[in-house]
């Protein structure tokens, strides 16, 4: 079945720090891939997402790119802030039989310290 | 402004007291559910709506229950709470699963069943 990997957190960086967090998914089909992010205290958001191989969403200096290749949708950034900091999850929507399912990763923990 | 709500935000409850978490939205969204958080656990649905008088089981749905009489509310129910109940619930709504689509998440209900 259907499955989305999450690195495991807290992931805990300097600012201004490269970020990587990993991950990768199981589908069966052509699955439609996105990162929310919850702040302290907040609902979760939308941060980026991407619909098919080879396209890259990004949004507030974040970058994800779609690799069929590897199955995978890493989430970066090039110079994180304090701000940056919150739960990160990945996710997956992809076609069943008869109707779209949506699975979560397990969410990772960034922690930034000035 | 466009958004989905929860009440109430926080609850502290006692064991067998039936409650009900109200969730509501004004985009005429067609597809609401219900996730619980945990720590270590992410997010778990517990049911979810693709329409009004459609529900349908998520993965944890022992001990919940839902309605969808009207587009906008999708209440949640707990008609004899237990302490292992005790989480952090969040209410979403999408136009749909299709695609890509944006899930837009509440504030969340933090509830404690003693």
């Amino acid at each position: 079945g259907n499955s989305v990997t999450q690195m495991e957190g807290p992931v805990t960086l300097s600012e201004e720090a490269f970020l990587t967090i990993n991950c990768t998914y199981t589908a069966t089909g052509y699955p439609s891939l996105f990162w929310y992010v919850q702040y302290p205290g907040e609902g979760l958001q939308l941060l980026l997402k991407a619909t098919k191989a080879d396209d890259k969403g990004s949004n507030k200096g974040f970058e994800a790119t779609y690799r069929k290749e590897t199955t995978s949708f890493h989430l970066e950034k090039g110079s994180v802030q304090v701000s940056d900091s919150a739960v990160y999850f990945c996710a997956l929507s992809d076609r069943t039989d008869s109707n779209y399912q949506l699975i979560w990763g397990a969410g990772t923990k960034l922690i930034i310290k000035p | 402004e466009a958004q989905v709500t929860q009440n109430p935000r926080y609850l502290i409850t006692v064991t067998g007291k039936k409650l009900t978490v109200t969730c509501s939205q004004n985009m005429n969204h067609e597809y609401m559910s219900w996730y619980r958080q945990d720590p270590g656990l992410g997010l778990r649905q517990i049911y979810y709506s693709m329409n009004v008088e459609v529900t349908d089981k998520g993965d944890v749905p022992e001990g919940y229950k839902v309605s969808r009489k009207e587009k906008r509310n999708f209440p949640l129910i707990l008609e004899s709470p237990s302490p292992n109940q005790t989480s952090l619930y969040f209410c979403a709504s999408s136009l749909s699963l299709a695609g890509g689509i944006e899930q837009f998440f509440g504030p969340g209900t933090r509830l404690t069943v003693l």
